[in-house]
């Protein structure tokens, strides 16, 4: 099946540095992809909308400054937090749209594996 | 989008068949309706997507009433392993408009 893959799984930075998250969908090509978040127990938290060859969309509330998406290929996608704080470690997931053309029946969205946060 | 909502939580049997419903009340013509699953310290992994009637899988079946407000989704014989959160998404899967999520149900099954 499809597959949509982050790097890295875990990671842990220093409060005021930066860290990049990446996400691929390996088997096939995601015009789109989106960024969750997601505290412990807490359901997913979407973030932004990542378009390849424009301008994230972000949620509410989401600090495009601070949330750094880049959508360069139809393959990938990164989030990069810039100057982290110790409140911005969470659980990462991206998820990418799998279209199979025709009548739209066939296409899903398809998760990664998530990224852990850890900023000290 | 459909907002959706699920029960907090569930308990089951191994060996049991589970049936959780999700009510999506205000559901668009061009939405799907789609069902996740997500183990802890995990992305949410895709179970079953559908429109409408059944659809079957090899490991789920998705009901869903005509008027399709709501969709119900059957796990046959869960084990221990089953015990996850339990997403149901709904949205149009055209340029891939934006998903959010509810709550989840947390299904518990115990031996």
């Amino acid at each position: 099946g499809a597959v949509v893959s982050q790097h890295p799984s875990r990671v842990i930075c220093k409060s005021g540095t930066s860290v990049k998250i990446e996400c691929r969908s390996l088997d096939f090509q995601a015009t789109t992809m989106f960024w969750y978040r997601q505290f412990p127990k807490k359901s997913l938290m979407l973030m932004a909308t990542s378009n390849e060859g424009s301008k994230a969309t972000y949620e509410q509330g989401v600090e495009k400054d601070k949330f750094l998406i880049n959508h360069a290929s139809l393959t990938l996608s990164t989030l990069t937090v810039t100057s982290a704080h110790p409140e911005d470690s969470s659980f990462y997931i991206c998820s990418a749209g799998r279209d199979r053309g025709g009548d739209n029946s066939g296409n899903t969205i398809y998760f990664g594996e998530g990224s852990w946060l850890t900023v000290v | 989008l459909a907002k959706t909502t699920q029960p907090i939580s569930m308990d089951s049997y191994e060996g049991q068949e589970v049936n959780i419903t999700c009510s999506h009340n205000n559901i668009a013509t061009n939405d799907y309706i789609t069902w996740y699953q997500q183990f802890p310290s995990q992305g949410p992994r895709f179970i079953i997507q559908g429109y409408k009637t059944k659809v079957t899988n090899e490991v789920a079946s998705l009901f869903i009433p005509a008027d399709r407000k709501s969709s119900t989704l059957s796990l046959p014989r869960v084990s221990l392993s089953d015990t996850a959160v339990y997403y149901c998404l709904v949205g149009p899967l055209y340029n891939f408009n934006k998903f959010y999520f509810g709550s989840g149900t947390k299904l518990n099954v115990k031996p």
